[in-house]
């Protein structure tokens, strides 16, 4: 069965560059949520998408931005990159707002 | 959505029956409690979801009290991949949004 894709997988920054990480959500789903995860730490909620709009956010830093396109893949676009940020990345994809979550394998960034 | 407390760490058998509790005491009447896990770096998987019944998949089993305070994870024969965090998480149903909250999850270790 088709999963959720994310990509890259890896990426190395360095301080103050930008990130745009990518996903791919599993077909048919309509709502895309991005989560962080710091060394150490349980997953953060960021944001999602419901049918290309913005359905809820969490504690988004305001250099985040993302959006849904109208193939639902969506963008998450990290701008003055800390090292902060260096964190996995999971993108999940459900139907309607759903609580049941089909997570992506995660981007690793690194920001040096 | 409840909040959920779960023991930090257990271990368990390998070929024995793993059992996680946890404790939702401020659940309310239209709020599910959702069981994801987490193996190392990897994106969490959802496992179940219930309400008040008790549920049962090809993964586990989901026992929840008739005060619904509590409830409990069963994995009937757990194998060394079983090794991951688990995250008991409560939800609101009414709520469309489906954030989910990841708080301090259970680490269960199957030893050989």
């Amino acid at each position: 069965a088709a999963g959720v894709i994310q990509s890259p997988r890896h990426l190395i920054k360095e301080k103050r560059e930008t990130a745009t990480l990518k996903c791919y959500p599993i077909p048919r789903h309509d709502t895309v949520y991005w989560y962080q995860q710091g060394p150490g730490q349980d997953p953060q909620f960021l944001i999602s998408f419901y049918e290309k709009m913005q359905s809820d956010k969490g504690s988004i830093p305001d250099r985040f931005s993302a959006q849904q396109f109208s193939d639902y893949h969506s963008e998450l676009n990290m701008s003055s990159l800390e090292l902060g940020d260096s964190a996995l990345y999971f993108c999940a994809s459900g139907a309607g707002g759903a609580y049941e979550q089909y997570f992506g394998p995660g981007t690793r960034l690194t920001v040096t | 959505d409840a909040k959920t407390t779960q023991p930090t760490s257990m271990d368990c058998a390998e070929g024995r029956a793993a059992n996680l509790p946890c404790n939702h005491s401020t659940i309310s009447g239209n709020e599910y409690v959702y069981w994801y896990r987490q193996i190392h770096s990897q994106g969490p998987q959802y496992i179940i979801h219930g309400l008040k019944n008790n549920e049962t998949n090809e993964m586990a089993s989901l026992i929840i009290t008739e005060d619904r305070k509590s409830s409990t994870l069963i994995l009937p024969h757990a194998t060394l991949r079983d090794t991951a965090v688990y995250y008991c998480i409560g939800t609101d149903r009414g709520s469309t949004l489906g954030r989910l909250y990841f708080g301090r999850g259970t680490q269960l270790t199957v030893w050989p």
